[in-house]
């Protein structure tokens, strides 16, 4: 089955720095990446969606300068929180998509990240 | 907008049945999916329904109405590693997926 790994798993950062997450589609070509936040015991919320070599669409409410999203080739897209605060940390999951698929996202395993 | 309603939490036994309903409002639908999502981890895939009825896959069946805009997912044989979240996800137009809030279901022995 389509496999979709992140890097790190988890990350504990100062308040003021940057963190970068990656997302990499391990045995298949992802043209379109997403890219979701989970608050504790919250509902997945979509952050942005990623098509290589486009620009990322932002969901309202996100701030597309704070949340750099990259997707640079057909396997890897990352996510860098920049000037990180507090209320940044979050669980934050992407998902892939498939060259040959229309509907079928396949996850990663999610990356806590703690801001102190 | 949309509005992704199912409930909070639930408890069941082992062993028996259990139906987590989801009910929906969408400008448009191109499919409604059930994901369980154990604590810190990814949601993995259960199902997907884009026509009526019921499609049923093991102890796990889901089924959907479109025009009431309801769904249920419907777990047999309830066991202990069934205790999760699971998320009612519906497919708009454009193919991006929009979460329910999930059900925490809790099963008990």
């Amino acid at each position: 089955g389509a496999v979709v790994s992140q890097h790190p798993s988890w990350v504990i950062c100062k308040s003021g720095t940057s963190v970068k997450i990656e997302c990499r589609s391990l045995d298949f070509q992802a043209t379109t990446m997403f890219w979701y936040r989970q608050f504790p015991k919250q509902s997945l919320m979509l952050m942005a969606t990623s098509n290589e070599g486009s620009k990322a669409t932002y969901e309202q409410g996100v701030e597309k300068d704070k949340f750099l999203i990259n997707h640079a080739s057909l396997t890897l897209s990352t996510l860098t929180v920049t000037s990180a605060h507090p209320e940044d940390s979050s669980f934050y999951i992407c998902s892939a998509r498939g060259v040959d698929s229309t509907y079928e996202q396949y996850f990663g395993p999610g990356t806590r990240l703690t801001v102190t | 907008g949309q509005n992704i309603d199912q409930p909070t939490e639930m408890t069941a036994t082992e062993g028996a049945i259990v139906q987590i309903n989801c009910t929906y409002q969408t400008s448009g639908f191109n499919g409604l999916f059930w994901y369980q999502q154990h604590a810190g981890e990814a949601p993995t895939f259960l199902s997907y329904n884009v026509l009526d009825g019921l499609e049923e896959k093991g102890r796990f069946s889901s089924f959907l109405s479109r025009s009431k805009g309801y769904s249920y997912l419907l777990l047999k044989e309830l066991q202990m590693k069934d205790s999760a979240s699971y998320l009612c996800a519906v497919m708009e137009a454009g193919n991006m997926l929009t979460f329910g809030g999930g059900t925490r279901l809790m099963v008990k022995p």
